[in-house]
């Protein structure tokens, strides 16, 4: 059963472009998470999807971010005219459908962005 | 509000043992532990739940007071493989999803 997959793995932007980060679940979970880790830092909880769904985006900036978990193919995480301030490492988690009392979160290798 | 780890760094020879510890400020719902290898994921160790509960695997356990809020995670006879940064996640909301991290804590396991 194959884990969590990100891609890229790496990616290089110049301020002002933008940056599509994709996140491929563990198969059979439908619950994807994205978290932003900055150097010496511990993860941000950024937003929490279910297919065609965001369920809880209160840890997105208001302006730039966005994402989404499609019917079909992996969740995305968007960020438009990115700044430098956006440089980090992203990682998406999946789950699989809620369990009362709290769920295993499993994550990917995480995505390493890097605004030139 | 983030949860306060301690020690930031811990440095053990292998063979000894380690406790991380981790609070809050909030009521907790569940404490989640994982445990990250430079430029990898973090992989879960445990979940705890509220109700004051302990657990455990192998040689790594955990304990939860609900009352103090805080978690703390034991390491036996550590390993060489034990090595990376600790993490703990609270869910102080009851969302079984939110999770907020701590900044980590550095175990370094020597031979």
């Amino acid at each position: 059963n194959a884990g969590v997959m990100q891609n890229p793995r790496h990616l290089v932007r110049r301020r002002g472009q933008e940056a599509r980060l994709r996140c491929s679940p563990m198969k059979g979970h439908s619950h994807v998470y994205w978290y932003r880790q900055l150097p010496e830092e511990g993860l941000k909880f950024m937003v929490y999807l279910q297919k065609e769904n965001i369920i809880d985006e209160s840890g997105m900036p208001k302006e730039r971010f966005s994402a989404e978990f499609p019917k079909e193919g992996p969740s995305i995480l968007r960020i438009q005219q990115v700044v430098r301030g956006d440089s980090a490492a992203y990682f998406c988690a999946s789950s699989p459908p809620s369990l009362a009392g709290g769920n295993e979160q499993f994550f990917g290798p995480g995505t390493r962005l890097t605004v030139l | 509000q983030q949860p306060v780890q301690s020690p930031q760094a811990v440095i053990l020879r292998e063979g000894e043992d380690a406790v991380i510890n981790c609070s809050s400020s909030k009521a907790l719902y569940s404490v989640h532990w994982y445990r990250q290898k430079h430029g990898e994921a973090p992989v879960f160790l445990m979940i705890l739940l509220k109700g004051g509960e302990q657990k455990g695997h192998d040689k790594i356990s955990a304990s939860f007071n609900e009352k103090k809020q805080q978690s703390s995670l034991y390491l036996t006879a550590s390993q060489l493989s034990y090595s990376g940064t600790y993490f703990c996640g609270t869910d102080s909301g009851g969302s079984n999803y939110k999770l907020t991290f701590g900044k980590g804590t550095l175990l370094t396991v020597n031979p």
